[in-house]
């Protein structure tokens, strides 16, 4: 199975912060990597797909890069509807696997 | 735009099968796959497995043996069964949907259902 990791594991930031949130596999899945937003009690929520690409209704704030095995998620100016778990995922091979979230929380 | 609605008991024993059911409505059935995804309480996302609406499934090795997947195109359905269930699987059960299987690449999944807790206890 590919092993995703993510850091931190936990941020806190302010409301219009720059926030960078970092996953790597643990073997190389081109640009097959996509990121999730999931707050308290609900489903997580597709933000970037293809390692770059915004899902559709997705704030242009949220941004993705990276190839191979380091990719990040940015969050530029943070707002407070910002403040969730995030997740990354694997879409290269089956089993599909996530890495272990990032809580950003209020400073 | 499609919704997913799923429903199932919430409360087992040891032992006893988990049977989840998620429903599809306002979009196409077929050309995806559906999926079933877990998540212990404060814990992370494990991936359960997919099927198609020609009932093709592909599952996580580490469930294989316990899980099965199964599709009702008549209604717009796909259903989850997890069998001999321990408290190791007390979690949130999601079902989502995904554009390409697992094995293909660049899966991932949009939307996803409402959720529904499972607590396993004897």
């Amino acid at each position: 199975d590919i092993q995703m990791t993510q850091s931190p594991s936990s941020l806190s930031a302010s409301v219009g912060d720059r926030v960078t949130i970092t996953c790597r596999a643990s073997q190389s899945i081109r640009n097959y990597l996509n990121w999730y937003q999931q707050k308290p009690g609900k489903a997580p929520k597709l933000l970037i797909y293809g390692a770059s690409s915004l899902q559709s209704g997705v704030p242009s704030r949220f941004s993705g890069s990276g190839s191979g095995t380091d990719f990040t998620l940015t969050i530029s100016n943070l707002r407070a509807e910002d403040f969730a778990t995030y997740y990354c995922q694997q879409g290269y091979s089956s089993p599909l696997t996530f890495g272990g979230g990032t809580k950003v929380e209020i400073k | 735009q499609v919704q997913l609605q799923q429903w199932g008991a919430g409360l087992l024993k040891p032992s006893e099968t988990l049977s989840l059911t998620c429903a599809a409505y306002g979009g196409s059935f077929s050309g995806y796959y559906w999926t079933w995804i877990r998540q212990p309480p404060g814990k992370g996302l494990e991936w359960i497995g997919e099927i198609n609406h020609a009932g093709s499934t592909n599952y996580n090795p580490s469930l294989e043996s316990r899980v099965t997947i199964s599709i009702d195109t008549s209604k717009n359905q796909f259903s989850l069964k997890l069998r001999s269930v321990t408290a190791a699987d007390t979690a949130v059960y999601f079902c989502a949907r995904s554009p390409v299987p697992a094995a293909r690449g660049l899966a991932w999944f949009d939307p996803w259902g409402q959720g529904t807790l499972v607590t396993v206890s004897s």
